[in-house]
């Protein structure tokens, strides 16, 4: 069965420091990648979303994320964090496509300070 | 693009009455429609998927009798929580997706807390 892991349950940057969040995956084949986020008693909006073609895919608020084969990683990456970033973040995979079935990872919650 | 609503946001009742909440696609025709449940501090757990005129898919665990699942039209599907007890109490999520455009990717909604009494 596909997993996904996100290994750091809490991250605490300083405003204007760059942030990179991580993501791996356990699966066969090239799952579709998904990037979302959720501040506090909100749903999840999309940052980004990987499906093919060219590795580094941009996103909404100026986020990146970089998906390497080799890793199976998809990680999140920010080159300056400001306070509003504060949020939970999820990445998620898909077997066939975001349309069907999606896998969460645990989330990790950015703390920004100021 | 790619909006979705739900209502009510917020709901408290009292424990044994039933609890409808919808889920709307608004700019756009969603097929297939997803509701989560979301524990504090954890991540979304997927209770069912629900395609337009069919019966909703549950996940291994939910109860489908207690989870009453419609999805009527394009637009909208309804998840009625029945006979609510305290431990029903959560943040209920949906997601859609649907037509050329949304076809692979989720979008979600804005979630309704439910609080059991």
């Amino acid at each position: 069965a596909q997993s996904v892991t996100q290994p750091d349950i809490h991250i605490t940057v300083s405003e204007g420091a760059s942030l990179e969040l991580r993501c791996n995956y356990s699966y066969g084949a090239t799952p579709y990648l998904f990037w979302y986020v959720q501040s506090p008693g909100q749903g999840l909006q999309l940052l980004l979303k990987y499906f093919s073609g060219d590795t580094l895919v941009q996103g909404i608020k100026g986020f990146e994320a970089e998906f390497k084969r080799s890793q199976s990683s998809f990680n999140l990456r920010k080159p300056s964090v400001h306070w509003s970033d504060a949020a939970e973040y999820f990445c998620a995979v898909a077997l066939t496509g975001g349309g069907n079935k999606l896998t969460f990872g645990t989330g990790t919650q950015l703390k920004v300070e100021l | 693009g790619a909006v979705v609503s739900q209502h009510p946001s917020r709901v408290i009742c009292k424990s044994g009455t039933s609890v409808k909440i919808e889920c709307r696609s608004l700019d756009f025709q969603a097929t297939t429609m997803f509701w989560y449940r979301q524990f504090p501090k954890q991540s979304l757990m997927l209770m069912a998927t629900s395609n337009e005129g069919s019966k909703a898919t549950y996940e291994q665990g939910v109860e489908k009798d207690k989870f009453l699942i419609n999805h009527a039209s394009l637009t909208l599907s309804t998840l009625t929580v029945t006979s609510a007890h305290p431990e029903d109490s959560s943040f209920y999520i949906c997601s859609a997706t649907g037509g050329a455009e949304f076809q692979e990717t989720q979008y979600f909604g804005p979630g309704t807390r439910l609080l059991v009494l």
